[in-house]
């Protein structure tokens, strides 16, 4: 079975700091994909970025970064000098390589706070 | 490029009534996805369309939830009878290839059944 936990339910930041989201991810396939989403209170799910399982090498845009670690199987998100434009629901995603189904996590609540 | 288009944005209506909810995806979207989203969860998969046929309606509960994607564009998912727990955002969702798992989403239509 495919699961994604994001154990954080809701995080508090003051502006300027940096925060990171954690994600675990529970599958049996050897080839998966790993996604991050942003929802602002508009409601509409932005992509973030997607990670395969194969590239383990950490990514960072701007004022994002994320750490992929199958050894843990995390796969989590930090912003740096957060913002409060920042203040969405951020989902992890996972699929596993022989479907096209996205299984997100529960979904972690940042609020950021000038 | 115009993004998914999603209406009506609200609605209200009793237990046992019906309700429709319109998409219409990206220009060019071959795969459409419609998700449903309960307050303080993540979007769950209801079905995914290729084209104008049906790739995935397993977790679609099909005595009161139907879909159709007539001509391989828009796409409307209906409710009838509806159930209290039937409350929640409904997201579609189009993609161009479901291999990359970039999914593109609209801003959902909020359903509250009283």
């Amino acid at each position: 079975a495919q699961k994604v936990t994001q154990a954080q339910t809701e995080i508090s930041v003051v502006e300027k700091e940096d925060v990171t989201l954690d994600c675990v991810y529970e599958t049996r396939d050897t080839t998966y994909y790993l996604f991050w989403y942003k929802q602002p209170p508009s409601g509409e799910l932005v992509f973030l970025i997607r990670r395969n399982s194969f590239d383990e090498q950490n990514e960072i845009s701007g004022r994002y970064s994320w750490n992929f670690q199958k050894s843990t199987s995390s796969f989590n998100f930090t912003i740096t000098a957060s913002q409060v434009v920042d203040s969405a629901v951020y989902f992890c995603a996972l699929r596993g390589g022989n479907t096209d189904k996205l299984i997100f996590g529960t979904g972690t609540r940042l609020q950021v706070f000038p | 490029e115009a993004g998914v288009a999603q209406s009506p944005r609200y609605k209200i209506i009793e237990k046992r009534q019906s309700v429709a909810f319109w998409c219409n995806p990206i220009s060019g979207h071959a795969t459409l996805y419609w998700y449903q989203q309960i307050l303080g969860q993540g979007p769950k998969l209801l079905i995914q369309f290729q084209n104008n046929g049906v790739v995935d309606d397993s977790q679609l509960p099909k005595d009161r939830f139907s879909a159709e994607r007539l001509k391989g564009v828009d796409s409307t998912l209906k409710i009838q009878p509806a159930k209290l727990e039937d409350s929640a955002v409904y997201l579609c969702a189009s993609s161009l290839s479901p291999v990359t798992g970039e999914l593109f989403f609209g801003e959902g239509s909020r359903l509250t059944v009283l």
